[in-house]
């Protein structure tokens, strides 16, 4: 059981380059999130789906933007990168909080370098 | 959403058990409570969670003042392998946006051999 996967591990990037960070999830979660998560800080959040086909912005969506075609895949774009996107990536992935009573899942990180 | 205050670090000697306390004063009367960590170089994990009772799991137990106002992770033996960042979480109980997981600073806890 892969659990979330992040896909790559580390990458470095020119100013003005465009990637796609690719999160995948074997647990048939409804729910998945990006975070990003700079030095000595928590995490903060990008973007988030409840669900296949739908996306919304959380506190920090300047600069990026996400896909969920598939119910098991978020894709967090930056489409001109730049220094300060500069972070550790998080991908999680959870059931419905219809009750609060639900954990998620995180990925181990992307690393990503803006020079 | 509810506001947390905890301790920037901690410091605890491995076998030893350790208190980990959370203030969340402003938390909503149907707010679960998580907590989360984070060891080094990896993602967060879920540690456990409670609503109004204390909770006890393999991991750790979580007690909940009556008034909800704090909490207290404990670890009963704190080894090498907790050294992480503990985040608690406020969490209220329905979807949306609502629903998600906003982390603060957390609370650095070191171990001592």
């Amino acid at each position: 059981n892969a659990g979330v996967t992040q896909t790559p591990k580390f990458r470095v990037l020119k100013t003005g380059q465009s990637m796609t960070l690719l999160c995948a999830q074997d647990m048939n979660h409804e729910y998945m999130y990006w975070y990003r998560q700079d030095p000595g800080m928590g995490l903060r959040l990008i973007h988030y789906s409840v669900g296949e086909g739908t996306t919304a912005k959380g506190e920090v969506p300047d600069g990026y933007n996400v896909s969920r075609l598939k119910k098991q895949n978020f894709l967090l774009g930056l489409e001109s990168a730049a220094p300060s996107q500069t972070s550790v990536y998080f991908c999680a992935s959870s059931l419905p909080y219809l009750t609060g009573n639900t954990e998620a899942f995180f990925g181990q990180g992307t690393r990503l370098t803006v020079v | 959403d509810a506001k947390t205050t905890q301790p920037n670090s901690m410091e605890s000697n491995e076998e030893e058990p350790v208190h980990l306390p959370c203030n969340h004063s402003t938390i909503s009367g149907t707010d679960y409570i998580h907590w989360y960590r984070q060891l080094p170089s990896q993602g967060p994990e879920y540690v456990i969670h409670g609503l109004t009772s204390n909770v006890n799991n393999r991991m750790a137990s979580l007690a909940i003042a009556e008034d909800r106002k704090s909490s207290t992770l404990i670890l009963h033996r704190a080894t090498l392998r907790d050294a992480a960042v503990y985040y608690c979480i406020p969490k209220p109980a329905y979807g949306g946006s609502q629903g998600n997981l906003i982390f603060g600073k957390g609370t650095k806890l070191s171990v001592k051999p």
